[in-house]
């Protein structure tokens, strides 16, 4: 059963509005959350993190929000550049069981940003 | 910025033959990783390690081992390859567990034919 969703499996957007991209999450041990992005040859790159103290956190054109209670994280670009078109991942970590920290990924949202 | 290094970013490879997938990072840090991504899919953890002699099996079954004999280094074998280990094998590191970034290579893709 996945841990990390996110539903959306691509996005499109034009140059210069919003990406959001979404994230879900069904343990409440989670309590550190990651966005990577990555290009099709290449490992994924770290973008912005945030911990479950926080609601939100900014990064130039990228700002994560957590809402705890839905258990639900985003990704907002702004303004969204061709760029930035990639896949992004979310991934979460927490110490609980036999987790020892580790992250645990999303399958990845695609996205596709247009001149 | 990351500085963590996988070779061979491309291999090619027939069904049997052993390879070792390389791994090294500059910035001394304690925890290493190994993930296997097939395209479209999430980041499976395959092994991971918390220093020197230490290493563990992630959530994700794998055929292949690792070691850990010296900090920097966390090479990934496979003694027999077959078509099914073909994959993106994606190392990384963090200086420690959760609460902290962890910092990936470039990935090595390999196919075994």
């Amino acid at each position: 059963d996945q841990q990390v969703k996110q539903n959306s499996p691509s996005l499109s957007v034009q140059e210069g509005r919003i990406s959001i991209l979404n994230c879900d999450y069904t343990n409440s041990m989670f309590d550190y959350f990651l966005w990577y992005k990555k290009y099709p040859a290449e490992g994924p790159t770290f973008l912005i993190s945030i911990s479950s103290i926080k609601d939100k956190n900014e990064d130039g054109r990228f700002t994560v929000f957590l809402n705890k209670s839905a258990k639900h994280l985003s990704l907002h670009i702004v303004p969204s550049q061709p760029g930035d078109s990639a896949v992004y991942f979310c991934a979460a970590s927490g110490y609980y069981g036999g987790s020892q920290g580790n992250l645990i990924f999303g399958k990845g949202t695609k996205l596709s940003v247009k001149p | 910025e990351a500085d963590i290094y996988q070779t061979p970013r491309y291999l090619v490879i027939g069904t049997g033959k052993k390879i070792t997938l390389e791994c090294s990072q500059t910035m001394g840090h304690d925890k290493m990783y190994w993930y296997q991504q097939d395209p479209g899919m999430e980041l499976h953890l395959i092994h991971y390690s918390y220093g020197v002699n230490s290493t563990e099996k992630g959530d994700l079954s794998s055929e292949s081992t690792v070691s850990r004999i010296r900090t920097e280094h966390f090479p990934l074998t496979l003694e027999s390859a077959r078509p099914s280990h073909t994959s993106q094998y994606l190392c990384a590191s963090s200086e420690g567990g959760g609460g902290n970034t962890i910092y990936f290579g470039e990935g090595s893709w390999l196919t075994v034919v």
